[in-house]
């Protein structure tokens, strides 16, 4: 069964810094690219981050380019986001989620890049 | 950046109503949308990838069309488990959109 669990969510103070974690079960995270997709509560979903299967290649939302940075390690089977000079405007819940994409090692098959499978969320929120 | 406009934001149906929900997109996308569905306090739930394709044990009642640059998802006979939200994504180029919403509701 695929899971995805988030973790390192909580309170951190503007300009701070914090550390997501997405721990990947049930399937090899290196065949898959992953994103991060944040939700500010009862609003909408907002993709944030991707990053290729073995990390070399990544693509930012404008509104997070510069601050943060996505990254993976494939023998922990784990996704990360790193979080720096965060704002009130980055208070959400972060998802991490799997591309519906399978990529072998030589080439990928993909439809699109959709995501198939999602995590449960961690919740951050900055303030004072 | 490809912008998803989502309508209606709301609709209010009973149980047995066909339901549409439709996203148009700004530019060419392709067959590239998705669709999901979002319960309160869970994490979004894919239904449908590349325009029509069911994921894997999602019920039939949903269905997916195209016709340019408008999507459609339908819900044919709407159920009790189907109050919940729902989002379109444009899967076609980076950064990848969502549509604003759609909650379903009674």
């Amino acid at each position: 069964e695929v899971q995805l669990v988030e973790s390192g969510g909580g309170l951190v103070q503007p300009g701070g810094s914090l550390r997501l974690s997405c721990a990947a079960s049930g399937f090899a995270l290196s065949n898959h690219w992953m994103h991060w997709v944040r939700q500010v509560p009862e609003k909408g979903l907002v993709w944030v981050s991707r990053i290729n299967t073995d990390g070399s290649s990544t693509s930012y939302a404008d509104s997070v380019r510069g601050r943060y940075t996505i990254s993976r390690d494939n023998a922990k089977n784990t996704l990360y986001l790193q979080m720096n000079s965060l704002s009130a405007e980055d208070t959400a819940v972060y998802y991490c989620a799997r591309d519906g994409g399978f990529c072998s090692a030589t080439s990928c098959r993909r439809e699109g890049y959709y995501s198939d499978y999602w995590g449960q969320g961690t919740l951050v929120t900055v303030s004072p | 950046d490809i912008q998803m406009t989502q309508s209606p934001s709301s609709v209010s149906a009973s149980v047995g109503d066909r339901v549409t929900i439709t996203c148009r997109a700004s530019q060419d996308i392709h067959i590239y949308v998705a669709w999901y569905q979002q319960k309160p306090g869970k994490a979004p739930n894919l239904l449908i990838y590349t325009t029509s394709s069911l994921k894997g044990g999602v019920p039939s009642r949903f269905s997916g069309s195209r016709s340019g640059t408008n999507f459609s998802l339908t819900i044919s006979s709407l159920q009790p488990e189907d109050y919940a939200t729902y989002y379109c994504q444009q899967t076609d180029s980076f950064p990848l959109t969502f549509g604003g919403g759609t909650k379903v509701e009674i």
